[in-house]
C-alpha cells in the first residue's frame, strides 16, 4: 500500500543548530510532498509544497528537497527557536486528489 | 478571514451512543474533507466533499459513519453507535479545489472525541 514514513522517535536539537527531518515514501511517486506543523491540540498548519520537478523549496528558514531517486524529502529548519518546537508531518498527493500523511516526527528545540 | 470552524471541540461519550460533529469550512472553498487523528498518527482521510457531492468515502466505516454536506457548505459527521476504537480527533478540512494540483489544505482545530 501506498505509505509515507517519518522518524517517529522526537528529535531533540540545541537552539540555533539547523533541525533536519525525513520522508520517505514507498508504492507509489507522489507528484507533490507537502510538510505541515501540528502543535499539540492544534490542527495542521501548511508549511511548504514542493513538487516531484522541482530539486529544492525555501521559505524564510525553511528549506524542502525532493529527491526522487532516493523517494525521500527532507525538511530543514535553520536557526532553529524554541518556538519551532513542534510535530512535523509530511504528506504525499497527486493522483485521485488522494492526500496520505506520514505520522508525523516530533521537534524540540532546546535553549 | 476566518479560518475552518470546528464544534464542539471536546466530546466524551458512553459507548453505543451516538455523536455529531460540525464544520464549516472556509468561505468560498468547495472542497470539503474528515480526517480521522489518533495519538501518534497522521491525519487519514475518511471522506471528501466536491461541493454537496461525496467523491472519495472508500474509508469511511459506513455500518456506523454518516456524512453530509447539505447546500455545499456545513458539514456534520455522524458516529452511531459509537465504539471505544472511535476514540481520536476528528478534522475538518477545505481548500478551493482538490489536491490534485496541490493546492493547500486548511485544517480547523479539531473535535477531541473520548468513547468510554
Amino acid at each position: 500500500s501506498q505509505k509515507i514514513e517519518q522518524n517517529s522517535e522526537a528529535l531533540n536539537i540545541q537552539e540555533g543548530k539547523t533541525a533536519t527531518l525525513t520522508c520517505n515514501y514507498t508504492n507509489y511517486s507522489p507528484a507533490y510532498l507537502q510538510w505541515y506543523r501540528q502543535d499539540p491540540g492544534r490542527g495542521p498548519v501548511f508549511l511548504l509544497l514542493i513538487r516531484e520537478n522541482e530539486k529544492e523549496k525555501r521559505k524564510e528558514r525553511l528549506k524542502v528537497t525532493f529527491d526522487t531517486t532516493l523517494k525521500q524529502s527532507l525538511f530543514h529548519i535553520t536557526a532553529s527557536q524554541p518556538a519551532d518546537s513542534a510535530t512535523y508531518l509530511c504528506a504525499g498527493g497527486g493522483g485521485y486528489n488522494k492526500l496520505i500523511f506520514g505520522a508525523g516526527t516530533r521537534l524540540a528545540v532546546h535553549p | 478571514e476566518a479560518g475552518v470552524v470546528q464544534s464542539p471541540r471536546y466530546k466524551i461519550i458512553e459507548k453505543k451512543q451516538p455523536v455529531a460533529f460540525w464544520c464549516n469550512p472556509i468561505s468560498g472553498h468547495n472542497t470539503l474533507y474528515w480526517y480521522r487523528q489518533n495519538l501518534g498518527q497522521g491525519p487519514e482521510l475518511l471522506i471528501r466533499y466536491e461541493n454537496e457531492e461525496a467523491v472519495d468515502d472508500s474509508q469511511l466505516p459506513k455500518d456506523r459513519f454518516s456524512a453530509e454536506r447539505l447546500k455545499g457548505v456545513d458539514s456534520t459527521l455522524k458516529i452511531q453507535p459509537a465504539e471505544l476504537g472511535d476514540s481520536a480527533v476528528y478534522l475538518c478540512a477545505s481548500s478551493s479545489t482538490g489536491t490534485t494540483s496541490g493546492n493547500t489544505i486548511y485544517f480547523g482545530e479539531g473535535s477531541w472525541l473520548t468513547v468510554v
